[in-house]
């Protein structure tokens, strides 16, 4: 079966150091989400690319959050400067979107990154 | 209030119950998701429903436009079944991005 696949699975780093996430989409799929996941907050979307261009990144704080597709292939999240309160899984999905909201597909998620920022 | 509401957040059964998890929102939809996260973190689509009801093996989802409110069940439950079962929407006005319920933890004891 194809997968969703993201690197690092985990991640232990200082506060202030980059961090930068990466994630494969299955082939094919043309939109990519990136999900944050915490006990307080529990899933929220940061940003979504649709044929690899940025659709909606408001739940991403500008200042030290980006995401970019450099390929269709590669989807990357940097953080810098990291900070404690960044720690949380940080999870991929991608998906087979059309432009009618009434087609959608699920989406097949990554295993995520668990970060830790001490 | 939370556009996406789950019930109940805690549930413990026995191997064999049958089972069920609530979801409501409050917003217009064009789908709604079902979606498994195992102990280990992975999380899986079970369904993605905007009418009606589908059914995969034990597990079956059911949605009520009209009231906006799904259902998902499982018969014949067993330890495996143990999860984290998360609703979530695809709301009208922005497209596939998803909105989360908080998620039901499911124990199934043998």
């Amino acid at each position: 079966d194809a997968r969703v696949t993201q690197t690092p699975r985990h991640k232990v780093t200082e506060m202030g150091q980059e961090v930068t996430m990466r994630c494969q989409p299955i082939l094919g799929h043309n939109t990519v989400f990136w999900y944050r996941q915490t006990m307080m907050q529990g899933l929220e979307l940061l940003a979504y690319f649709r044929n690899r261009a940025p659709l909606d990144d408001s739940g991403m704080p500008k200042d030290r959050f980006s995401a970019e597709m450099p390929d269709a292939t590669l989807a990357t999240l940097k953080i810098q400067p990291s900070e404690p309160r960044d720690s949380a899984v940080y999870f991929c999905a991608s998906g087979l979107v059309y432009w009618a909201a009434f087609s959608n597909q699920p989406q097949h998620f990554g295993d995520g990154t668990r970060l830790s920022i001490l | 209030k939370n556009e996406v509401e789950q019930s109940p957040q805690n549930l413990t059964a026995q191997e064999g119950e049958f089972i069920t998890i609530n979801c409501s929102y409050s917003v217009g939809i064009s789908a709604l998701h079902w979606l498994q996260q195992h102990p280990g973190g992975g999380i899986v689509s079970l369904f993605m429903l905007s009418s009606g009801k589908k059914k995969h093996g034990r597990l079956i989802a059911t949605i009520n436009i009209q009231e906006k409110h799904s259902s998902l069940h499982i018969t014949a439950s067993h330890p495996r079944d143990s999860a984290v079962y998360i609703c979530a929407v695809s709301r009208e006005t922005s497209g596939s991005r998803l909105t989360f319920g908080e998620g039901t933890q499911l124990t199934v004891n043998p």
